[in-house]
Parts: structure tokens; sequence; C-alpha cells
């Protein structure tokens, strides 16, 4: 079974730029979450969707960050304007379903980011 | 609010020494507690999980056990190998609204193993 699968693995850019990230979740799952993770620090949850709909998004910067899944499969995250403090990886998640404390979430090998 | 505190890091042992790494929490009611590890270049993988009070999650030699009274989940391992060599992030599982669930994680310990 193939994993989540996120592009591109790196990402250089100055601030002021934008930039996007894309996320392929499990075939099959219908939630998928979207972490921010600074270095020396563990991921912090920006989004949550299920299927197409947004269940979390409490923690997301909305006057920079946008995120969508139109189709309810694959989700693209952007900033625009970057600032020089969204250095970070960025990891997309996918679960089967969150009705349950014990749903597992598989994650991908996350984008890193670095913003100059 | 809900949170996880873990041993600060880095942790630095020889190959074959007993591993702890101590997790606590803060939560209200009664989370699902994980444990997650993340090799160099690697996505974070699920270690092992509990979900309720003295429930003991194991696997690959690992396990940690869900004490309510003292509201750890530390990570135990009797023989550490080099390929253990990561970083490991304990987390709770709180429900932010019906049908939905939020991973809170600790900041994450990173383990080195020396040969």
């Amino acid at each position: 079974e193939a994993g989540v699968a996120q592009s591109p693995r790196y990402k250089i850019i100055e601030k002021r730029q934008s930039v996007a990230f894309w996320c392929n979740p499990i075939s099959g799952h219908a939630t998928l979450y979207w972490y921010q993770q600074i270095l020396g620090q563990g991921p912090k949850l920006l989004i949550q969707f299920q299927n197409n709909g947004v269940v979390d998004d409490s923690q997301l910067p909305k006057d920079r960050f946008s995120a969508e899944r139109l189709k309810g499969v694959d989700s693209t995250l952007k900033i625009q304007p970057a600032k020089l403090e969204d250095s970070a990886v960025y990891l997309c998640a996918s679960s089967l379903e969150a009705g349950h404390s014990t749903d597992t979430q598989y994650f991908g090998p996350g984008t890193r980011l670095t913003v100059l | 609010g809900n949170s996880v505190t873990q041993m600060e890091g880095p942790v630095t042992l020889s190959e074959e020494a007993f591993l702890t790494i101590n997790c606590t929490y803060t939560a209200t009611g009664y989370p699902s507690l994980f444990w997650y590890v993340q090799y160099p270049g690697e996505g974070l993988q699920l270690l092992l999980k509990a979900t309720k009070a003295d429930d003991k999650g194991s696997n690959k030699g690992f396990e940690a056990t869900y004490r309510k009274e003292t509201t750890s989940f530390h990570l135990e391992k009797g023989s550490v190998q080099v390929s253990d060599s990561a970083v490991y992030f304990c987390a709770l599982i709180r429900p932010i609204i019906q049908g939905a669930q939020k991973l809170v994680f600790g900041q994450g310990t990173r383990l080195t193993i020396n040969p």
C-alpha cells in the first residue's frame, strides 16, 4: 500500500515570496491533516479536513496561509507571503476516519521550507 | 489545556543499554496516548499506542504503559540497537468536535545509540 506522498521535499524561497505544497493521502482515507514542525519542536496541527470540508483550522494563520482539498483527495497548502518564521517542515498526514481516538494518523515525509 | 511534556534530549546510549524516555501529559478526560518515531530523512511513524488506563502498548521491543494516576506514558526498551537512533515523540489525542480528533505532540527526544 502506498503511503502519504508529498512534494516538493525541499524548498528555499525569499521572504515575501509565495510557495505551495502538495499532498496525496493514502487511498480511501477520509481525513487529511497539515502540520507545521519547527526545528526542535513537535508537530503542530494547522488544518484538518474531513473529505473536502474543514474540521479544524483554528491554528492556521489565515492572513497568509490557505489550504484546500477540492475533490476530497489531494490537498494543497499555500503560504503567501512567506515570513522568516515560516521556515519549518510541513507534514501531511491522513487517517481512515476521525471518529475514534484510536484512529491512526499516517505521515508523509514532509516538505522542508527555508525562508531567507 | 491539553499538553505533553517529554524529557529533554539529546539522549546518547551505548548499544544494548536500557532505555527510558519520560513522558507526562495534561488532559481533560481520558485521551489516547501515542509514541511516534522519526528516523533520519523519513516521516513520522506510529511506534505504539494505548487507549485506556493501564493499557500497555508494545512494538519492536519498545513498551509504554498508560498510567492515569501519574499521568505518564514512559517509553522503555530493554536493549537498544544502533538502528533505534531517531527522534521520539510522545503524543495524545483529544477530541476537538464530535467526529474529529487532534494529535498534540511533545517536543521530541533525540536518541543516539553508539556501537
